[in-house]
């Protein structure tokens, strides 16, 4: 079946520190990527996607580019701020029409915190 | 505004009770979800459906009943066969292949 791996946290950085969190995938064939990211008390937020190998997906100061080569979606931002700090969810859904192509499989989450 | 909706955002519920906690869509996705989160932890899939009148067990079902009469509703009723039901419940939506919106949540604790 399908798999999401994500770098355990916390993760806790100094504001305008360099932020990588690890994201990698078990799939068949080409699946669509996510990062989602979600505040306390509230519901998750599409932070940005990636549908095919070698897209980058970015909002916000946010990057990750889909590398099907190593199976990863690393999410990146060069500068972070107190108001990123917030759990970060990785996960993926299949090909339209494949196999399960309904069903999103997520990452267990990474707890961000940045310290002003 | 397109969007999904929970409701209530706070839900009591007392011992032996079966209390349901509503999802509503107005953004003609095809696919509902319902997710439990706990403290700390990540999501969990208790059911999904991938069109009206149809719905799959996801991986933590036991306790849980849905249904799925219209497109826009996926109502979940959390039942005293669930031993342990405070958490937080996530519903959401999607088209296939394109990422889930979410609502905002419906947390509910056992009184």
């Amino acid at each position: 079946g399908n798999s999401v791996t994500q770098m355990e946290g916390p993760v806790t950085l100094s504001e305008e520190a360099f932020l990588t969190i690890n994201c990698t995938y078990t799939a068949t064939g080409y699946p669509s990527l996510f990062w989602y990211v979600q505040y306390p008390g509230e519901g998750l937020q599409l932070l940005l996607k990636a549908t095919k190998a070698d897209d980058k997906g970015s909002n916000k100061g946010f990057e990750a580019t889909y590398r099907k080569e190593t199976t990863s979606f690393h999410l990146e931002k060069g500068s972070v701020q107190v108001s990123d700090s917030a759990v970060y969810f990785c996960a993926l859904i299949p090909l339209p029409g494949g196999a399960g192509s309904y069903q999103l499989t997520f990452g267990k989450g990474t707890k961000l915190s940045v310290i002003p | 505004d397109g969007g999904i909706t929970q409701s209530p955002k706070y839900l009591f519920r007392k011992e032996g009770q079966n209390v349901t906690l509503s999802c509503e869509q107005n953004l003609n996705h095809d696919a509902m979800y319902w997710y439990r989160q706990d403290p700390g932890q990540g999501l969990r899939l208790i059911y999904y459906s991938q069109i009206v009148n149809d719905f799959q067990k996801g991986d933590i079902a036991e306790g849980y009943s849905v249904s799925r009469e219209k497109k826009e509703s996926f109502p979940l009723t959390v039942t005293s066969a669930q031993k342990n039901p405070t958490a937080f419940y996530l519903c959401a939506s999607s088209r296939p292949g394109l990422g889930a919106f979410f609502g905002q949540g419906t947390r509910l604790t056992v009184v």
